[in-house]
């Protein structure tokens, strides 16, 4: 069974500049997760999908961040415009369900904003 | 606002000790805590899941408690090996439907 694929893996972009991930989450996961960690730090959640809808962006910078997971499969983050701040590991994710399954993570894509 | 702390920060220990990794959480409503491992530039893997029903799971040389009431989860490590050397992070998925992660124990077994 095919885990969790991200890309790029690593992305390095001026400040000011768009940037967006992919991500295609384990074939029949209906939660998919996007987290930001920071060196040294756990993940922290930016938003959750079950199927096609965002039920929780709580977390999500939305003047310059935006997600879609069209079809309910996968997935892109996007931020416009990157700041120096941004730079970090982007981590995607999926389970089963929510409360029950395990998260699956993917290798992560490197962000580096100059 | 619930709060997830690893101690230690940092571990080292020779090859084949025993050893007891910490994580505790500031609010006992929780669904289930998972225990995760990390290796340098690479995603995390799923070790142990506990649902907050349980208190403990076990897989291979792996054991993981939870004990909800006071807040507190071990993740425990028989007969280390070099090959175990990565961050080792313990998550709560709590009621308000979030994952709240720790910032995690670095591990080095040495060999």
């Amino acid at each position: 069974e095919a885990g969790v694929v991200q890309s790029p893996r690593y992305k390095i972009i001026e400040k000011k500049q768009p940037v967006a991930f992919w991500c295609n989450p384990i074939s029949g996961h209906n939660t998919l997760y996007w987290y930001l960690q920071n060196l040294g730090q756990g993940p922290e959640l930016l938003i959750r999908y079950e199927n096609e809808e965002a039920v929780d962006d709580s977390q999500l910078p939305k003047d310059r961040f935006s997600a879609e997971r069209l079809k309910g499969v996968d997935s892109t983050l996007k931020i416009q415009p990157a700041e120096l701040g941004d730079s970090a590991v982007y981590l995607c994710a999926s389970s089963l369900d929510l409360v029950t399954d395990t998260q699956y993570f993917g290798p992560g894509t490197r962000l580096t904003v100059l | 606002k619930q709060e997830v702390t690893q101690i230690p920060a940092a571990l080292s220990v020779p090859e084949g000790e025993n050893l007891v990794l910490n994580c505790s959480f500031t609010d006992s409503a929780i669904y289930n805590l998972q225990w995760f491992r990390q290796d340098p530039g690479k995603g995390l893997t799923s070790l142990l899941l506990i649902q907050s029903s349980q208190r403990e799971q076990t897989s291979g040389r792996l054991n993981a408690s939870l004990d909800k009431s006071s807040g507190r989860s071990t993740l425990y490590i028989a007969a280390s090996q070099p090959g175990d050397s990565a961050t080792y992070l313990c998550a709560v998925y709590t009621g308000g439907f979030k994952t709240i992660f720790g910032a995690g124990t670095r591990l080095f077994v040495k060999a």
